[in-house]
């Protein structure tokens, strides 16, 4: 299986700053089937970014992901005081799906 | 949406299904999987199920460990536990992949809100 790795662990940023989180693959992805997800404590994950580089329903601009290969990236732009969260990755080009083990974004 | 069934706290030993029930869209057309999340821990894949003809798929450490089911006569899927161990204490939230059909393109666009499992003694 693809093991995904991410990082770094902990995002210790201020609001209006740009945050970079990386997700790397163990091998390719194929067809950047590469999603992003959003998770605040005691609630579900939600969709940011599928595809690699295309945003879900409703998420704002300020979220981007790029990409491919073995190498993906989410930035968001300025960091608005509800970013503030856990980020993972999750390919689905390779079953079984995997995730990265997150990158928690945090108010410095 | 997708509403899960509520808490549970079980011995170990016993047995468990917990259910996950879809609406506001044709359920039997979208798979539906379950994702893992220990204390503390990140998301895990455990398997996924085609409402429409029952094809199931698992992760390989979870086949034999769990069943996942659905009826879609009721818009349900339930992911059951023979014999609990106080390792399944986690979260467990039921998910739908966004593209109808067949596809083997397994991302998830709406999330149940979990369900709570604790196995003690």
């Amino acid at each position: 299986e693809i093991v995904l790795t991410q990082s770094p662990g902990t995002l210790s940023l201020s609001p209006g700053e740009r945050a970079t989180l990386s997700c790397r693959a163990s091998q390719s992805v194929s067809s950047r089937y590469l999603v992003w997800y959003q998770q605040k404590p005691g609630q579900a994950p939600r969709l940011l970014i599928y595809g690699a580089s295309s945003r879900a329903t409703g998420i704002p601009d300020r979220f981007s992901g790029s990409g491919s290969g073995t190498d993906f990236t989410l930035t968001i732009s300025r960091l608005e005081p509800e970013d503030f969260a856990v980020y993972y990755c999750q390919q689905y080009g390779n079953s079984p799906p995997t995730f990265g083990q997150g990158t928690k974004v945090e108010i410095k | 949406q997708l509403v899960q069934s509520g808490a549970e706290v079980k011995k170990p030993g016993e047995s468990l299904k917990i259910s996950c029930k879809g609406s506001g869209y044709i359920f039997s057309n979208y798979w539906i999987a379950w994702v893992r999340q220990m204390p503390g821990e990140g998301l895990e894949w455990m398997g996924i199920i085609y409402p429409g003809d029952s094809d199931t798929r698992y992760r390989p450490s979870f086949q034999g460990q769990v069943t996942i089911s659905a009826d879609k006569s009721i818009s349900t899927a339930y992911l059951q536990w023979s014999s609990l161990r106080a390792s399944d204490t986690a979260m467990y939230y039921c998910a739908r992949v966004p593209i109808p059909g067949g596809t083997l393109q397994w991302y998830f666009d709406l999330w149940g809100r979990g369900t709570l499992v604790t196995v003690s003694s």
